[in-house]
């Protein structure tokens, strides 16, 4: 059974330009979520999706942006890159069913460096 | 003052010692409790779920929730050179996927 899968594992970007990440979910789950991760801190949430639209968002501005696909994958957009936008991206899955069932499981991560 | 509140060490221990890792919060609407194992470069792996107070134990690993105190811990029994990672808890206030709230992470190592 995979887990959740995230590609690229890494990527390099010049400020201002626009990026695109990608996640898989672990089999059975509908719902991603996507976190950052600066160096030092813990994940900060972005934002959800579930049944294709965006559920719920943290304070992140409207250069992040996302989509969800009917196989339940998930692609998050960064538009004009800043240099603050490098770390860690992380994607989560879960079920949007009972509570014992919506536990959020992390993928691997892509690490984005904006220089 | 962030919601969650977690020391980022580093913390050395020998192996074989038992190690206290804690998070305060503030939020009394936190009702979910988890805890993030992640070694460097990798995704969060989850180590334990609890909901509401109480003790929960799965092997070396027991986690506590005093939500009278708004404190939670991980206790880790006869530790081992490959728990050396960071230890992120993490929060969330109701059930229906709700987004987690994290700590900073705490930097741990095992040395043998």
């Amino acid at each position: 059974d995979a887990g959740v899968t995230q590609s690229p594992t890494h990527l390099i970007k010049t400020r201002g330009q626009q990026v695109t990440l990608r996640c898989s979910p672990k089999s059975g789950h509908d719902t991603v979520s996507w976190y950052q991760q600066a160096l030092g801190q813990g994940p900060q949430f972005i934002f959800q999706y579930y049944e294709e639209e965006e559920r719920q968002r943290g304070n992140f501005p409207d250069r992040f942006s996302g989509h969800q696909f009917p196989n339940y994958s998930s692609e998050l957009n960064v538009n004009a890159l800043l240099l603050g936008d490098s770390a860690l991206y992380l994607c989560a899955s879960s079920f949007t069913g009972t509570a014992s069932t919506d536990t959020q499981y992390f993928g691997p991560g892509t690490r984005l460096t904006v220089l | 003052q962030k919601e969650v509140e977690q020391d980022p060490g580093p913390l050395s221990v020998p192996e074989g010692a038992i190690v206290s890792l804690n998070c305060t919060y503030s939020n009394s609407a936190f009702q979910y409790f988890m805890w993030y194992r992640q070694y460097s470069r990798k995704g969060p792996e989850l180590l334990m779920y609890t909901y509401s107070s109480g003790n929960k134990e799965d092997g070396r690993f027991t986690a506590q929730v005093d939500k009278s105190s708004k404190y939670i811990s991980l206790f880790i029994r006869d530790s081992q050179p490959s728990d050396s990672a960071t230890y992120l808890c993490a929060m969330r206030r109701n059930s229906g996927n709700t987004p987690l709230v994290f700590g900073k992470g705490t930097r741990l190592s095992v040395i043998a």
